[in-house]
């Protein structure tokens, strides 16, 4: 059974820093690519970030560009998402989603995260 | 303002069909990339509902169906049941900037 188990998330300032995890389990981690997408409450689901299976290639949304670092550990079936300058408007659940096998969407998702960036 | 444009909310008694729509344009839906639908029952992640247009996951009950024509796509659902009632994304990809995965804003389906 795929798992996806996300940890990390929690109270920060503006401008501090938090870092995410995802722990993978029942399938080949190293064979998927893998995603970041966030939901801020009350609001739609946003893509953030993807990596392939590799973790070579990464790409990110233009609102988190320069801020937020994609990463994998495939020995440890583990994804992490490093976020800098945190702003308010990055307070949201992240979830961490596997990409589709030949599809470009996300076949399974974490629980979530919450993420809340105040002062 | 989401890339892709869902109405904000939809509503059928049980048993009846509703439609949710989902509209892109050329560097999206139109473009020829596949339109994926999700379900968010309430206090819970995102569930793979239809993928590639109008394909089901296994385990995804046939009243749901998908169809896409042109920059836009429709997911039907029939007999519709109580637990039927969350809220639906459509999802794309769109080739007019960087890579990026696209979402619309949501629909919220309440069951009369």
């Amino acid at each position: 059974e795929v798992q996806l188990v996300e940890s990390g998330g929690g109270l920060v300032q503006p401008g501090g820093s938090l870092r995410l995890s995802c722990a993978a389990s029942g399938f080949t981690f190293s064979s998927y690519e893998m995603n970041w997408v966030r939901q801020a409450p009350g609001k739609g689901l946003e893509w953030v970030s993807y990596t392939s299976g590799s973790g070579n290639v990464k790409y990110y949304a233009d609102s988190v560009k320069g801020r937020f670092t994609i990463s994998r550990d495939n020995a440890k079936n583990s994804l992490y998402l490093q976020m800098n300058s945190l702003r308010a408007e990055d307070t949201a659940v992240y979830y961490c989603a596997r990409t589709g096998s030949g599809w470009q969407n996300f076949d399974y998702w974490g629980q979530g995260t919450l993420v809340t960036v105040s002062s | 303002q989401s890339v892709l444009t869902q109405p904000p909310s939809v509503s059928g008694a049980p048993g009846q069909r509703v439609t949710i729509s989902c509209t892109g344009s050329s560097s999206n839906i139109g473009a020829g990339y596949d339109v994926h639908w999700y379900q968010q029952l309430p206090g819970t992640a995102p569930k793979l509902l239809i993928y590639g247009n109008s394909n089901r996951p296994s385990g995804v009950p046939d009243r749901f169906s998908g169809s896409k024509s042109g920059t836009s796509a429709s997911l039907a659902i029939t007999g519709l049941q109580a637990e039927d009632e969350a809220d639906y994304y459509c999802q794309s990809y769109d080739s007019s900037l960087s890579a990026s995965w696209v979402f619309g804003g949501g629909t919220k389906l309440t069951v009369l």
